[in-house]
């Protein structure tokens, strides 16, 4: 029972370049959520995917940003332009939401940096 | 709509003391209440969460958390606190029956001084 994992770890980039970001949830896990973090500061939401439902795009901060999650599992976000500001680590969480009881498990992040 | 908040960014406590990290929500019906921890350099962890029943909750490393309906508060309380409890902490809440995101607070700094 592998857990959430994300790749790259680590990703270093140049301002204006495009990156990509891979979320591998636990398998069976309906739900995946991406999110944002600052300097180890709060969590800052960017999108909900829930089964087959349209995701919850409400967090993206920008039309820069998307994501998309294949065949119900792996989801990736997208960085189009990036800028310096973009820098932060991004979590991804999945959870199977019984009935909104869903306990959250979150990967090791992945480190952007925009040079 | 569903918000939590936690109303202060950091919370000092001496090693051996009580301590107590405050969340308060706000949802239409009935909530789910989570709490998670981010120790240093490593991910988020889930620490305990109130579904139903008993109001107090214990958590993983000695935690507990009380879930007060009247004054929708669900803070997070341990009797004596350990250095290697110094960490962020974030509260979460979301609305029962219902399939929409789990929103968080933006955290709370805890700092246990020895």
């Amino acid at each position: 029972g592998a857990g959430v994992s994300q790749s790259p770890s680590n990703k270093v980039t140049e301002k204006g370049k495009d990156v990509e970001l891979r979320c591998d949830p636990i398998s069976g896990h309906t739900a995946l959520y991406w999110y944002r973090q600052s300097l180890g500061q709060g969590l800052e939401f960017l999108i909900y995917f829930q089964g087959n439902s349209a995701p919850d795009k409400s967090g993206l901060p920008s039309d820069r940003f998307s994501a998309e999650r294949t065949g119900g599992s792996v989801s990736t976000l997208t960085i189009q332009r990036t800028q310096q500001e973009d820098s932060a680590v991004y979590l991804c969480a999945s959870s199977f939401p019984a009935g909104g009881t869903d306990t959250q498990y979150f990967g090791p992040g992945t480190r952007l940096t925009v040079l | 709509a569903q918000s939590v908040a936690q109303p202060e960014d950091q919370v000092n406590v001496a090693e051996g003391n009580p301590l107590t990290v405050k969340c308060t929500y706000s949802v239409s019906g009935n909530p789910y209440l989570f709490w998670y921890v981010q120790y240093p350099n490593r991910g988020l962890q889930f620490l305990l969460k109130y579904i139903t029943g008993d109001n107090l909750v214990k958590g993983s490393y000695g935690f507990e958390a009380e879930f007060n309906k009247s004054q929708t508060s669900f803070h997070l309380k341990k009797p004596s606190a350990l250095v290697s409890d110094s960490a962020l902490y974030f509260c979460a809440v979301r609305e029962k029956n219902r399939d929409d995101k789990i929103i968080f607070g933006k955290g709370t700094r805890l700092h246990i001084l020895p």
